[in-house]
């Protein structure tokens, strides 16, 4: 079994739909998490980056931790053509050598205008 | 600043070659990382670098080596290509541990 589960997809929306894209984990250790966004043919980028449990907004994306199901989330509101790309999510123990990033599969989003 | 900028862009070898992936960052980043990323797996770490002069292992380092003589650089060697090393390769670098990974444009590599 992977330490990060994510679902890989594709997922396909209208325009203005909101996006739910989720991930499971099994290291209860995890503490930090980040959803990075990776455009075809391009390397990711961080998006979202959370410490331990709770909400952080960021304009229309929404991280959540909830580390008592170890399930994180992230979701758009409104979404656009430009959102059309994979989202990974990326985990960390509090103390990381080296700062080793554990990541999910990737789930491929597609907004159709 | 150009970030993390990785060459070549593209590569086509054929089994037994030899060839180095470089990676160099203008950041002043101490880690330094190599991702393979296949359809379905995610990004898998193959080796990272915490300084010069220092490497060490990741999640899938057989058929790889790496080098870090210099701070700005970080390089991947396949000594021996095997069509199993197809893929798209990754550099990412970050400044200290649970900060922000900056990743390269990517090298896609096929071994025929």
């Amino acid at each position: 079994q992977k330490e990060v589960e994510q679902d890989p997809g594709p997922l396909s929306v209208p325009e203005g739909a909101i996006v739910s894209l989720n991930c499971t984990y099994s290291n209860s250790a995890f503490q930090y998490f980040m959803w990075y966004r990776q455009y075809s043919r391009k390397g990711p980028e961080l998006l979202m980056y959370t410490y331990s449990s709770g909400n952080k907004e960021d304009g229309r994306f929404t991280a959540q931790v909830d580390k008592s199901s170890k399930y994180i989330s992230l979701f758009i509101r409104d979404s656009q053509p430009s959102d059309s790309a994979t989202y990974l999510c990326a985990m960390s123990p509090l103390y990381n050598q080296g700062g080793k990033l554990i990541f999910g599969q990737g789930t491929e989003l597609s907004v159709k205008p | 600043n150009a970030g993390v900028t990785q060459t070549p862009k593209f590569r086509v070898l054929k089994t037994g070659q030899s060839m180095t992936l470089l990676c160099a960052q203008d950041m002043n980043h101490e880690y330094m990382y190599w991702y393979r990323q296949d359809p379905g797996m995610g990004l898998r770490l193959i080796h990272y670098s915490v300084g010069e002069g220092t490497t060490a292992k990741g999640e899938v380092p057989d058929g790889y080596n790496v080098s870090r003589l210099k701070k700005q650089n970080f390089l991947l060697g396949l000594e021996s290509a095997a069509p199993s090393q197809t893929s798209v390769y990754f550099c990412a670098s970050s400044y200290l541990e649970d900060n922000e990974q900056f990743f390269g444009p990517g090298t896609r590599l096929t071994v025929l």
